[in-house]
């Protein structure tokens, strides 16, 4: 089993929809967790944060369910510049080492 | 910002020979950077964690052998690949870890072995 599990995707979806990307992750000793964007052939950017009380920057909406091991990205009023694959990233502060899902393929189309 | 730098971005080499690829932190001191690959479709794996000045560690599966990793200076570490075979193609990524724990990727590097 993976140490984070995402559903590859892709999700297609029309300018203007909202869209979820679900993530699970196994290592309970996991304690920073993130969502990073990666574009076709690009290295990963940062997309933000992940925090248990949920945080929100702009359009984009992160949560995180410890007891569940369960994070969630929500984007509203999507771009067709969203279009990209978001991989969901655990760290283990002991290690420091990024541990990265398979990402989801998100498509805007027009 | 901080800005990582690889080089070279690609480069394509004949099987049996050996590539080596730069990692730099341009504006900032990195004690320890990470080496990731990505082949298509599948997501980056750590391959391992080089600190300056010491032995990397690798992961486990990954041939210390095979690829060879420098630390010599606090903003350049270098990834040797040696004798490499098609199944090394891949999308080499590095990572630098600022002193506030932050990790910044460098652009990769696209190896083609032929």
């Amino acid at each position: 089993r993976k140490e984070v599990e995402q559903d590859p995707g892709p999700f297609n979806v029309p300018e203007g929809a909202t869209v979820a990307f679900n993530c699970t992750y196994s290592n309970s000793a996991s304690q920073s967790f993130f969502w990073y964007r990666q574009d076709c052939r690009k290295e990963p950017k940062l997309l933000m944060s992940v925090y248990s009380s949920g945080n929100e920057d702009g359009r984009f909406t992160a949560q995180l369910n410890r007891a569940s091991q369960y994070i969630s990205l929500l984007i509203r009023d999507s771009k067709l510049s969203d279009s990209a694959t978001y991989l969901c990233v655990s760290k283990n502060t002991g290690f420091q080492k990024l541990v990265f899902g398979t990402g989801t393929r998100l498509l805007v189309s027009p | 910002g901080a800005v990582v730098s690889q080089h070279p971005s690609w480069v394509i080499c004949k099987s049996g020979t050996s590539v080596k690829i730069e990692c730099r932190s341009l504006d900032f001191q990195a004690t320890t950077m990470f080496w990731y690959r990505q082949f298509p479709k599948q997501s980056l794996m750590l391959m391992a964690t080089s600190n300056e000045g010491s032995k990397a560690t690798y992961e486990q599966g990954v041939e210390k052998d095979k690829f060879l990793i420098n630390h010599a200076s606090l903003t350049l570490s270098t990834l040797t690949v040696t004798s490499a075979h098609p199944e090394d193609s891949s999308f080499y990524i590095c990572s630098a870890r600022r002193v506030d724990y932050e990790q910044y990727f460098g652009p990769g590097t696209r190896l083609t072995v032929t």
